[in-house]
């Protein structure tokens, strides 16, 4: 089985500040790591995706996460958000097997607010 | 349209009803897959299918059916609605190890 827990329900931050948004996972297997962003009324969007390779992944808008094996953590970061960014954040982990429906598992969400 | 689609978008309906969501999806994607989401608990899967008259139970599937004639479509169907079924329906399918997630239908059950 795995869980993913994201530590921070909220996090309310200033515009053009730093953010770091927490996602910690457990899994007795090797996992792909997502993170989706949810703006108000939509569906889920891909933001970016750990499968293999170099441990740090961007996103085409400024955020980038990394891989940590060791402490099994994903973490969302930016270093100067916008109001824009303004959304509900999901971390996502699936297993890593052929031939499964690689269901995921999602955190409970972070709600990043950005203020002026 | 391309993409992933949902009706209704919304939903208000009396407890005991018959429920019926529709997902259709253009991509052609073999897996396809029901979450719902409620507040402090992000998406739970409730339905997935690998394919056409394949499908598989979630997390959460008690007082969901689900069925998949076709590869592009994926309706849930709630038997007799209850409140605690209340909560926003997110259709996603799979392709290569990314899910694409619909917009999703918000159902209200009174």
């Amino acid at each position: 089985a795995q869980s993913v827990t994201q530590l921070d329900s909220q996090v309310p931050v200033f515009e053009e500040a730093p953010v770091e948004l927490r996602c910690n996972y457990s899994s007795s297997v090797s996992v792909y790591l997502f993170w989706y962003v949810q703006y108000p009324n939509q569906g889920l969007q891909l933001l970016l995706k750990y499968l293999s390779g170099s441990t740090l992944v961007e996103s085409i808008n400024g955020f980038e996460a990394e891989f940590n094996k060791s402490q099994t953590s994903f973490h969302l970061r930016k270093p100067s958000v916008h109001i824009s960014d303004t959304a509900e954040y999901f971390c996502a982990v699936s297993h890593i097997s052929s031939g499964s429906a690689r269901q995921l598992t999602f955190g409970s969400g972070t709600q990043l607010t950005v203020l002026p | 349209d391309a993409g992933i689609t949902q009706s209704p978008r919304y939903k208000i309906t009396e407890t005991g009803r018959q429920v019926t969501l529709m997902c259709h999806q253009t991509w052609s994607h073999s897996y396809m897959f029901w979450y719902r989401q409620d507040l402090g608990h992000g998406l739970r899967l409730i339905y997935y299918s690998a394919a056409a008259d394949i499908t598989d139970k979630g997390e959460v599937p008690d007082g969901y059916v689900v069925s998949r004639s076709k590869t592009e479509n994926f309706p849930l169907t709630l038997e007799s609605a209850t409140r605690s079924q209340t909560s926003v329906y997110f259709c996603a399918s799979r392709g290569g190890e990314t899910q694409y997630f619909g917009p999703g239908t918000r159902l209200l059950v009174l």
